[in-house]
């Protein structure tokens, strides 16, 4: 059946990076788009960016001077990394599979990682 | 980008008791809205989309209307496990975005 997880690590200190991987099962990446959103504590949901299946990428633009997206099709694996974190980048982190039926909608999620960005 | 305001942000009501969540979108999405419900350590899950084409495995008390900028989401006959919190999300245009949310509480 279709799964995601999301994992890395659950602190971050200030200005560093953030590197979290998005592992699937069920589904070929070079078949479905795969995205990432986050919500802050208490707050709602804010699309941060896809991996497109053919292998492309593209951003929230208010994020995408400090975003990056990767994947390793081989590992079934899809990667974000987003550097320069501050204390509002403290969010949970979900990746997301795209429906391709209409799409730019999300049939199936990860459970989402809470990252702490804190000294 | 689309903006999508959804209300009422809180909602309390009984187990039988039917309710209404909306979602305003700020210029038409024509009938590309999704609605997901999201609860505690369980993965968010996709109710409707298409403004009100329901999701393999939803059940058919849910129901979602309207098109162009104002849409509804009704779930009839509460159940228990329809507690949680509710988004929006309009999907005609990228980037995908999202309402704020609705938290439906046991009254």
């Amino acid at each position: 059946q279709v799964q995601l997880m999301e994992s890395g690590p659950g602190l971050v200190q200030p200005s560093e990076t953030l590197s979290l991987t998005c592992t699937v099962s069920g589904f070929s990446l070079t078949s479905y788009n795969v995205h990432w959103v986050r919500q802050p504590p208490g707050k709602g949901l804010e699309w941060m960016g896809v991996m497109w299946s053919g292998g492309s990428t593209d951003y929230n633009s208010a994020l995408k001077s400090r975003l990056s997206i990767s994947r390793d099709t081989s590992k079934n694996q899809v990667f974000l990394k987003m550097n320069s974190l501050q204390s509002e980048d403290t969010t949970t982190y979900y990746c997301a599979r795209e429906d391709t039926t209409v799409g730019y909608y999300f049939d199936y999620w990860g459970q989402g990682v809470m990252v702490t960005v804190s000294s | 980008d689309v903006q999508m305001t959804q209300s009422p942000s809180n909602l309390a009501a009984s187990p039988g008791e039917s309710v209404s969540i909306n979602c305003k979108a700020s210029k038409s999405i024509s009938k590309y809205l999704a609605w997901y419900q999201q609860k505690p350590g369980k993965a968010n899950k996709l109710l409707i989309y298409s403004g009100s084409t329901l999701q393999s495995g939803t059940p058919s008390r849910f129901s979602g209307s309207g098109s162009g900028t104002d849409f509804t989401l009704t779930i009839r006959n509460l159940e228990p496990e329809d507690f949680g919190l509710y988004y929006c999300q309009q999907h005609n245009e990228y980037p995908p975005t999202f309402g704020s949310g609705t938290k439906l509480e046991i009254k």
